[in-house]
């Protein structure tokens, strides 16, 4: 079994959608929780980041973490057709330079 | 802005050949990696270095060296590469210690084996 579960899609909404991305982990230890995004062939870029438990709202994205369940989200609220790209949540343990990546949801949204 | 550049976007190279990948980031960071990333296996971490000099094997070190001479720059070398070395290859740094910033990735190249 794998440290960081991802459904890797591929999603496909419609434009002004809510969207709800999520990952499940297995390591209790894993305290840093982050979302990236990766346009097609480019980086990724760091989209959110949240420490221990709760939820960080950023504009239209959400980041939900649920300690008691080994899961985390990312909401997306009115998507636009920019917001096509793979998003991959990361985490680590305190102290840990290291990240842990999940496979990396595809997601599209369709004009 | 933080940035990290990676020397080619595109790379073509023949089986055998030896094949230097540069990363440079210009944040200061302590901590720099080198990732391959390849459809349905996500991204794997090959080497990362947490100080000059200093190197640590990753998931899939089988294959690739690493050489960090100054603070700024991180070369990932392929000593005799192969066709299953064709893949996406992407650097990344972050500061030391503690961290709630993540790290920061390069543009990534596309290495082609033939």
């Amino acid at each position: 079994q794998k440290e960081v579960e991802q459904d890797p899609g591929p999603l496909s909404v419609p434009e002004g959608a809510i969207v709800s991305l999520n990952c499940t982990y297995s390591n209790s230890a894993f305290q840093y929780f982050m979302w990236y995004r990766q346009y097609s062939r480019k980086g990724p870029e760091l989209l959110m980041y949240t420490y221990s438990s709760g939820n960080k709202e950023d504009g239209r994205f959400t980041a939900q973490v649920d300690k008691s369940s080994k899961y985390i989200s990312l909401f997306i609220r009115d998507s636009q057709p920019s917001d096509s790209a793979t998003y991959l949540c990361a985490m680590s343990s305190q102290g840990a330079q290291k990240l842990v990546f999940g496979q990396g949801t595809r997601l599209t949204i369709n004009p | 802005d933080v940035k990290v550049t990676q020397s080619s976007r595109y790379l073509v190279k023949r089986t055998g050949e030896k094949v230097f990948l540069e990363c440079v980031q210009d944040m200061d960071h302590e901590n720099m990696f080198w990732y391959r990333q390849d459809p349905g296996l996500g991204l794997r971490l090959i080497y990362f270095s947490y100080d000059v000099k200093m190197k640590e094997k990753g998931d899939i070190p089988e294959g690739y060296s690493v050489s960090r001479e100054k603070k700024e720059r991180f070369s990932l070398i392929l000593e005799s590469a192969s066709t299953n070395q064709t893949s996406m290859y992407l650097c990344a740094s972050s500061p030391g210690g503690v961290s709630l910033s993540g790290q920061y990735f390069g543009p990534g190249t596309r290495l082609t084996v033939t």
